[in-house]
C-alpha cells in the first residue's frame, strides 16, 4: 500500500530552527509537496521537489532524497505565526496526491 | 488569498437533513476536487472533476453527491449523513488534473457536524 509518515506533533522555540521529516512509500513518484495549514484555514502551497537536493525559499527550505524515500521541511528563524500543521504529499505514478496526516508545529516564546 | 471560496464555513445538520456545500474558484483552473479532512488523518480524496467531467470517485458513499456545472463551480450535495461524516470538507482546484507539476489550491473548508 501507499504510505506517508510524518511526526504527529513537534514543539520548537521562537527564533530557533526546526526540521519536519516525511518518509514515503508510494507507487511511483512524480514529486513531493509541502503545504502549511493554519487552524481553521485552507492548506497553502509551500514547496514542490521532484529532483534530489535542497530547495530554499526564504526562511523555508525543502529537501528530497528519492533513493531514501525521504524529505524534510526546514524552518529557520521561527516566528509565532509559523505555528500550524505542515502536510507532506507525494504525487504517485497515476498523478494522484497521497497525503500524510500532517505535523502540528507548536512554537513557544 | 481568496482564489477558492467555500460556503458555508460551518454547517450543523441532522441525519435526515439535505444540504449542499458550494465551492467556487476564481483562478481559471480546469480541475476541481473534494477532500474530507478528519482530525489526525490524511486528507481523503473524494471526487475529482477535470473539465467538468468526473474522473475520480474514491468509493465515496452515495449519500455524498457531487455536481460540477462548470469549471468554476463545484457542489457537494449531502443527504442522510452519519455522525462519522463530521469533518472538514475541503475544495481544491488546479490547472488540470493529472498534470505533472500540478499544484492544488485549497479553499478554507466547510466544518460539518452531523448530529
Amino acid at each position: 500500500g501507499q504510505n506517508i509518515d510524518q511526526p504527529t506533533e513537534m514543539t520548537a522555540t521562537e527564533g530557533a530552527i526546526v526540521q519536519i521529516n516525511c518518509t514515503y512509500q508510494t507507487s511511483g513518484f512524480n514529486g513531493l509537496f509541502w503545504y502549511q495549514q493554519h487552524a481553521g484555514e485552507a492548506p497553502t502551497f509551500l514547496s514542490y521537489n521532484v529532483l534530489d537536493g535542497l530547495e530554499e525559499k526564504g526562511r523555508f527550505s525543502s529537501f528530497l532524497s528519492r533513493s531514501k524515500g525521504y524529505s524534510y521541511l526546514l524552518l529557520k528563524e521561527l516566528q509565532m505565526k509559523d505555528s500550524a500543521s505542515y502536510l507532506c504529499a507525494v504525487l504517485d505514478s497515476n498523478y494522484q496526491l497521497i497525503w500524510g496526516a500532517g505535523t502540528k508545529l507548536i512554537i513557544k516564546p | 488569498e481568496t482564489g477558492v471560496t467555500q460556503t458555508p464555513r460551518h454547517l450543523v445538520m441532522g441525519m435526515t437533513n439535505k444540504k449542499s456545500l458550494k465551492c467556487e474558484q476564481h483562478l481559471g483552473h480546469n480541475a476541481m476536487y473534494w477532500y474530507k479532512q478528519s482530525a489526525k488523518k490524511p486528507l481523503e480524496l473524494m471526487f475529482v472533476y477535470n473539465f467538468k467531467e468526473q474522473t475520480e470517485n474514491n468509493s465515496v458513499p452515495s449519500r455524498f453527491s457531487p455536481e460540477c456545472p462548470n469549471s468554476s463551480h463545484l457542489f457537494l450535495h449531502l443527504h442522510t449523513l452519519q455522525p462519522e461524516d463530521s469533518a472538514l470538507y475541503l475544495c481544491a482546484s488546479s490547472q488540470q488534473a493529472n498534470e505533472f507539476t500540478d499544484t492544488q489550491y485549497f479553499g478554507p473548508g466547510t466544518r460539518l457536524t452531523v448530529l
